[in-house]
């Protein structure tokens, strides 16, 4: 999966707790993104990230923040878990900001109780 | 907001025969790729085409792009059983860092 790890690959945990999804390349991409993937929906952008320290929102942002302090990992956190967060978390790289190809992680499974 | 829908959702055919799948999208874009997920992994890139490209192949893939139409076709020829998976069309609409936009993909089952 081009250099790219997440992990957990499984959690579960319970609404109100607070949940931290790592991502580390080691590819050394400036771009980095987080999608989910929920049925019906296909993959939304959540947040993506140009550099370190530099993030932006994306699509379905609200419930999320994210932190880049290196260039190889990008971390998700859900402040306070609902079940409407309750998805497949996908993690990808780009080396070039233009969208051209994107590589992903194999996702985290998460489920909030 | 769901840019590209891949028709149909799902498609089941035996294995050596070709599989098409369409992506319709809303606005302009700059390219339209297609990628392939296998069960509980990641998506794999397969093709990109740019707006001033009409058709591209790459092995058994043959895409083809209408953007008057703002329409996509993936044609896998020979399929095989390895080739089942689910197959997204995802747009890049801004030419920034900003990722893509993705359809909710369709589902592929080549029948032995």
């Amino acid at each position: 999966d081009a250099g790219i790890t997440q992990s957990p690959r499984h959690k579960v945990t319970e609404t109100g707790t607070p949940v931290t999804l790592r991502c580390h390349q080691t590819e050394n991409h400036r771009y980095m993104y987080w999608y989910r993937q929920d049925p019906g929906h296909g993959l939304r952008l959540i947040h993506y990230s140009y550099g370190v320290k530099d993030t932006d929102k994306g699509e379905v942002s609200d419930g999320y923040s994210v932190s880049r302090s290196k260039t190889e990992d990008f971390l998700l956190t859900l402040e306070s878990a609902t079940s409407s967060q309750t998805s497949v978390y996908f993690c990808a790289i780009s080396e070039r900001g233009t969208n051209e190809k994107l590589f992903f992680g194999s996702g985290t499974q998460l489920s909030v109780l | 907001s769901q840019q590209g829908e891949e028709d149909p959702q799902a498609l089941s055919i035996q294995e050596g025969e070709n599989a098409t799948m369409n992506c319709s999208y809303k606005t302009s874009i700059n390219n339209l790729q297609w990628y392939r997920q296998n069960s509980g992994r990641g998506l794999v890139h397969l093709i990109l085409i740019r707006s001033n490209e009409r058709e591209k192949h790459s092995g058994r893939l043959r895409v083809t792009l209408d953007t008057s139409k703002k329409s996509s076709s993936l044609l896998i020829t020979a399929s095989r059983a390895a080739d089942t998976a689910s197959y997204f069309c995802a747009t890049d609409s801004g030419g920034g860092a900003d990722g893509l936009t993705f359809g909710k993909g369709t589902h592929l089952i080549i029948q032995p």
